[in-house]
């Protein structure tokens, strides 16, 4: 089955951790974005990449960071200097740019110890 | 500055009882607009993606349109299992720069 696949559903950081959060997808597609979802309001985009080996800021990309070294795989650094981490994070790919339709996994909760 | 707005945030309809939901936008440079169904605790579904005013895509109980200003998802003869978050987001291209716009949603529970 094709899909987007992200791990794990639940990750707990403590104060002044990075963690990582993972995103593979086997759809072939040359984009992928994460997206932050806070109660209450719509998804926020963190970051993206059109094309393995370069990635662009979203609009709230403050205290993360990614890597796209290979197409499949596109993960997500949460740092510490991240002051307000909890949320619940989306990972999502699409055929081409923003043009094209969207795919989401089901999503990685970070919570703060 | 590119708005989505949907309205109401939250409904709740009998099972049966048709209705729609808006997704009203304040964008320049609109080249799509998608619906999403989202269940607690997952990632949103895709459902439709209109390009133009006056398309209209269905998918069983659910009808999207499209004007200049905004979109409806018409749930016909609505089931418990429709009950979930509905999202629009509107994909935008100003001058070369293309992004997405995801509206707050709209609950909407269905009661047996």
């Amino acid at each position: 089955d094709g899909g987007i696949t992200q791990s794990p559903k639940y990750l707990f950081r403590k104060e002044g951790q990075n963690v990582t959060l993972s995103c593979e997808q086997n759809l072939n597609h040359d984009a992928m974005y994460w997206y932050r979802q806070d109660p209450g309001q719509g998804l926020r985009l963190i970051y993206y990449s059109q094309i393995v080996n370069d990635f662009q800021k979203g609009d709230i990309a403050e205290g993360y960071s990614v890597s796209r070294e290979k197409k499949e795989s596109f993960p997500l650094t949460v740092t510490s200097a991240q002051k307000n981490p909890t949320a619940f994070y989306l990972c999502a790919s699409s055929i081409g740019g923003f043009q094209e339709t969207q795919y989401f996994g089901p999503g990685t909760r970070l919570l703060v110890l | 500055e590119d708005q989505v707005t949907q309205s109401p945030e939250a409904l709740r309809l009998q099972e049966g009882e048709s209705s729609s939901l808006n997704c009203s936008y304040t964008v320049s440079g609109l080249r799509g607009l998608f619906w999403y169904r989202q269940d607690p605790g997952k990632g949103p579904e895709f459902l439709f993606t209109l390009y133009s005013a006056g398309e209209e895509k269905e998918k069983e109980r659910l009808k999207a349109t499209l004007t200049k200003k905004e979109s409806f998802l018409h749930i016909t003869a609505p089931k418990p299992e429709d009950s979930a978050t509905y999202l629009c987001a509107v994909q935008v291209d100003s001058g070369g720069y293309q992004k997405v716009t995801f509206g707050t949603g709209t609950k909407l529970q269905v009661i047996p």
